[in-house]
């Protein structure tokens, strides 16, 4: 059975910091990886989609890496402002379109 | 535009009873999917369709239906509302395989 974790639960920064969000997944048999945020009492907004066989997508500030091989996804931010505080989630498909997800970690962007 | 919507946005409801959460996609996705989501469990899968006259049973089905008599529709159904099922439920659609999926706003259910 696959299990997404995340780590860490919560990181507070100050605004200008880069900062990275771990997730972890225990099986490498993926089809895709994808990286969302949900603020609070709100759904759930896609940020970056990887494929199985990228290592890694960018849109604008924000850059995902994946490391199949070693179940391991990375989610990038550059120069964080307040406006990105929200919960990060990761989710993996494996295989039959549904996600499996991580209990995310909420980010706390200081001005 | 085209978009996903749920109705209701909120709803109370007592044990026992039979309710209803309707999800609607414009975007003429084949794939359908409903989730809940409770702290300390994150997000999980609860049914899945490919397309019409599809269901199949995610990880956390019991006490839950659905069907698909239509691309743009799947309701899901609590056929008779206990209190675990107090949650915030979202559904989602994606086109194909290995698609981005989008989200719904989310249905607040609490069971009395």
């Amino acid at each position: 059975k696959q299990e997404v974790t995340q780590i860490p639960a919560a990181l507070s920064v100050p605004e200008g910091e880069n900062l990275v969000l771990n997730c972890s997944f225990t099986d490498s048999a993926i089809y895709n990886l994808q990286w969302f945020r949900q603020d609070p009492g709100k759904g759930l907004t896609s940020l970056l989609l990887i494929q199985s066989s990228q290592r890694e997508q960018t849109s604008g500030r924000l850059n995902a890496s994946l490391d199949k091989s070693s179940g391991r996804s990375t989610l990038y931010i550059a120069a964080s402002q307040p406006g990105d505080s929200a919960t990060y989630l990761c989710a993996v498909d494996t295989g039959r379109r549904a996600l499996t997800f991580g209990s995310g970690t909420r980010l706390q962007v200081q001005p | 535009d085209a978009e996903i919507t749920q109705s209701p946005r909120h709803k109370i409801t007592e044990t026992g009873r039979q309710v209803t959460l309707a999800c609607h996609q414009t975007w003429n996705h084949n794939n359908m999917f409903w989730y809940r989501q409770d702290l300390g469990h994150g997000l999980r899968l609860i049914h899945y369709s490919y397309g019409v006259q599809d269901t199949n049973k995610g990880e956390v089905s019991d006490g839950y239906s659905v069907s698909r008599s239509n691309t743009e529709d799947l309701p899901l159904t609590l056929e008779s509302a206990a209190s675990s099922q107090t949650s915030v439920y979202f559904c989602a659609s994606s086109f194909g395989e290995k698609e981005t999926q989008y989200f719904g706003p989310g249905t607040r259910l609490l069971v009395l």
